[in-house]
């Protein structure tokens, strides 16, 4: 079965902390993506990773294949990283399914 | 270069009536998804539509909803005879030409947000 887990469901964290959002997934996959959704607003693809690691400024994204796990982190964390930040594998059937979100909230 | 284009925003609707929803795909791109996001929850795959073909669509409820992604113009989803249940963000993404499902990269629309009164 297709299963993709996030954690945490929720985290607070002062201004200038290291955020770390862990994603599982239960079956091999061919692809994952970090997406990003402001409140009320639209969502942001931040990255596509198949393997190894992916900078965008602040922001890494790593995946290890084997075992099943991808981390997105965040460093020098702004009250503007404030949002739902989603994991989405691209499964057999290549179809995205979607984590139900880390709601990151930075109090500055 | 404009992303993908979205419209309207936001759409108010009685029980009853139908709404409309469009996307125009990020240019170059000739694949098109169509997503729902009910309140707290997180997005579901509805269809995935090329120019003239649906060529998946085993995640839209089988009846009241349709999609179509017309030679010319905008994709359109359709829902007719709304309820409540159908209160929801409704996001478009679209793809390169290609593999799809975004491995080439995915661009959400900034989705519309349907409320059913």
């Amino acid at each position: 079965k297709n299963e993709v887990e996030q954690s945490p469901q929720n985290l607070t964290a002062q201004e200038g902390e290291f955020i770390t959002i862990n994603c599982s997934y239960s079956v091999g996959i061919s692809a994952l993506h970090w997406l990003q959704q402001h409140p009320g607003g639209g969502i942001v693809s931040l990255f596509m990773l198949s393997s190894g690691k992916k900078k965008h400024g602040r922001l890494i994204a790593t995946i290890n294949i084997q075992e099943k796990h991808s981390s997105l982190h965040i460093t020098a964390s702004h009250p503007r990283d404030s949002a739902v930040y989603i994991c989405a594998p691209n499964f057999g059937n290549e179809k995205l399914t979607f984590g139900t979100g880390t709601r990151l909230t930075i109090i500055p | 270069n404009a992303g993908v284009m979205q419209n309207p925003r936001h759409l108010v609707r009685r029980r009853g009536q139908e709404a409309r929803l469009r996307c125009s795909p990020m240019k170059g791109h000739s694949h098109v998804y169509w997503y729902r996001q009910l309140p707290e929850e997180g997005l579901k795959f509805m269809v995935y539509l090329q120019k003239e073909n649906i060529i998946d669509e085993s995640g839209m409820p089988k009846e009241r909803f349709s999609a179509e992604f017309p030679k010319e113009g905008p994709s359109i989803l359709r829902i007719q005879q709304v309820v409540r249940g159908d209160s929801a963000a409704y996001f478009c993404a679209s793809s390169p030409p290609g593999r799809p499902y975004g491995f080439y990269g995915y661009t959400f629309g900034s989705g519309t947000r349907l409320t059913v009164v």
